[in-house]
């Protein structure tokens, strides 16, 4: 147990379609991350949001926005989906602060989205 | 982030010790060494991280070669429950709290009985 929840478990969308994940953050975490991974790979960076404000992202394309809320929970949203966006989709949160050496990440059980 | 070069899999009896290898031969001298694992259908979870000393916790010890480029995630007692896939992760903090986990395929460790 992480203390990081994520929602749904599983989901089924047609191409074309928008789809939106949900992620609860540990309590006391300002920093959450999240991450893509097809099936026999490892997890891919997306992006990372600190205190709201996206703070680094990978190469994913615009279709893949996410947000922070206050209580630093957190969304991703997918856009216009495709067949190859089918894989798990991990949360991580982590407490970030200036000039630390970057933290433990502690991740969610993970989102498995298909598209159909 | 530098890359890491991992076996693709291992096995390890129950109860010995698991020594897992990991080469990071362009790693800068900023960058930290993390150990996460992944138990099948779970999400990953963090084991030990560090910079050039050893370090040891709970879960495993992490061995750093003195020149950085290699490191060793020692578990000492392996059990069932161990079987998973390990990665090796060289990453930094770029200032404030701007970091990225680049994962590579890992190593399956497979513990049998």
């Amino acid at each position: 147990e992480t203390g990081v929840t994520q929602s749904p478990t599983h989901l089924i969308k047609t191409r074309g379609q928008q789809v939106t994940l949900r992620c609860s953050s540990q309590s006391g975490h300002n920093t959450v991350s999240w991450y893509q991974q097809a099936l026999g790979q490892g997890p891919q960076f997306i992006f990372q949001y600190y205190r709201e404000e996206e703070n680094g992202r990978g190469n994913f394309p615009p279709r893949f926005s996410g947000l922070q809320f206050p209580n630093y929970s957190s969304e991703l949203n997918v856009n216009a989906l495709e067949l190859d966006d089918s894989a798990l989709y991990l949360c991580a949160s982590s407490l970030g602060a200036p000039g630390q050496g970057a933290p433990e990440a502690f991740f969610g059980q993970g989102t498995r989205l298909t598209v159909v | 982030d530098a890359k890491t070069t991992q076996p693709t899999s291992m096995d390890c009896a129950e109860g010995r010790a698991a020594n897992l290898p990991c080469n990071h031969s362009t790693i800068s001298g900023n960058e930290y060494v993390y150990w996460y694992r992944q138990i099948h259908s779970q999400g990953p979870q963090y084991i030990i991280h560090g910079l050039k000393n050893n370090e040891t916790n709970e879960m495993a010890s992490l061995i750093i070669t003195e020149d950085r480029k290699s490191s060793t995630l020692i578990l000492p007692h392996a059990t069932l429950r161990d079987t998973a896939v390990y990665y090796c992760i060289v990453s930094r903090n770029s200032g404030g709290s701007n970091y990225k986990l680049t994962f590579g395929k890992g190593t399956l460790l497979t513990v049998n009985p």
